[in-house]
Parts: structure tokens; sequence; C-alpha cells
């Protein structure tokens, strides 16, 4: 059975700092990983979503990894900026979507 | 403006008391979703639907139930059968189950136990 796990749970970091949130995953054949925010009391939005036969994936200040064969992504956020405290979430895609418990992160000015 | 509408907000249930969350969606979707979260957790997969008329059951579907009698519309029913149902329910559309597309996601119901 496919179990994403998400490390940090949470993280506090001071604006303007480069971070990387890790997501690591059992199962390597998976068709895609997404990774997605969300804000408190809040439903997720899609953040980026990277095919299983791409390495990575950037939007902006945002930039995500993908390692099949180690079971690996990153989410790397540069210049980070108090906008972005929220929770990010990764989920894989084998057959239906698998979550990870996320990583809260918190931007302080 | 396209997307997911998730009623109620907040939602309250008494004890043996069976209740209906809705979701409703305008983006043309296939495939409907019901996921459950707890707090400080990822989400849980309870039940999806391909198409009209027919629906999946999830990783936790003991003690729900859903329908889909129109595209548009997947409502899911927490009986007095869940014995743990105060949780964070979200709804999500995708064009097809198996489409590489991403998943949309309403904004949510929170339903508490009186």
């Amino acid at each position: 059975k496919q179990e994403v796990t998400q490390i940090p749970a949470a993280l506090s970091v001071p604006e303007g700092e480069n971070l990387v949130l890790n997501c690591s995953f059992t199962d390597s054949a998976i068709y895609n990983l997404q990774w997605f925010r969300q804000d408190p009391g809040k439903g997720l939005t899609s953040l980026l979503l990277i095919q299983s036969s791409q390495r990575e994936q950037t939007s902006g200040r945002l930039n995500a990894s993908l390692d099949k064969s180690s079971g690996r992504s990153t989410l790397y956020i540069a210049a980070s900026q108090p906008g972005d405290s929220a929770t990010y979430l990764c989920a894989v895609r084998p057959y239906m979507l698998t979550f990870g418990g996320g990583t809260r992160l918190m931007v302080k000015p | 403006d396209g997307g997911i509408t998730q009623s109620p907000k907040y939602l309250f249930r008494k004890e043996g008391q069976n209740v209906t969350l809705s979701c409703e969606q305008n983006l043309n979707h296939d495939a409907m979703y019901w996921y459950r979260q707890d707090p400080g957790q990822g989400l849980r997969l309870i039940y999806y639907s391909q198409i009209v008329n027919d629906f999946q059951k999830g990783d936790i579907a003991e003690g729900y139930s859903v329908s889909r009698e129109k595209k548009e519309s997947f409502p899911l029913t927490v009986t007095s059968a869940q014995k743990n149902p105060t949780a964070f329910y979200l709804c999500a559309s995708s064009p097809q189950r198996d489409s590489n597309q991403p998943q949309h996601f309403g904004d949510g119901t929170r339903l508490s136990i009186l």
C-alpha cells in the first residue's frame, strides 16, 4: 500500500529565506505527483503537477522536483513571503490520490 | 466563474442523526470525489464517482453514503453508523478519473458533533 510522508511537519522561517519541503513515497509506480497549498479552513489549491516522466516543474517562485527511483519529491520556495504561510500537501497518483500529512509553513515578516 | 461549491460551511450533528453535505460543480467534470481530513493529517478518500449513476468506495467508506444522479452534483450523507464523524470534509472533481489533470477542490464543510 502506498504511503506518503512529509517532513518536517511544521516549519517557521524569516521572510526572504529560500526553503525546501520534502515528500517521500514508498511505491515508485506512480502516474504523477502533485503539490497543493491549503489555507486554514479552506480547500486545496493545486500548485504543481509533475508527470512520472518529468524531473521537475516550475511556477513562479516554486520549483518541484521528482526522483521516482528514490521515492522523493521536493518543493523549493524561493524568497519566501508572509503570504506563503499555509499548509503544503503532496499527493501521488498510482490510481487514486494518496496524500501526505502536510507541512505547516509560517513565514515571519 | 467555474468551480466547486460545498455547503454548508459548518454543520452540527446530533447523536443518531444522518446529515447530508452538498457538493456542486460547474466545471463539466466527469469524476468527483469526497475526502475526509482530520486535524494535522492528510486527506483520506471516502467515495468517488466516475460518471452519473456510478460510484465506488474509497479507503474509509464505512458509515457514509453517496449518490450521483446528476453530473454536477455528488452529495455525501454521514450516517449514524459513522461513530467519529467530526472532521473537515472536502469535495473534489477532475475531468476523468484517470486524467493527468489536477483535481479541483471546494472550500470544505466542517462537521461537528453536538
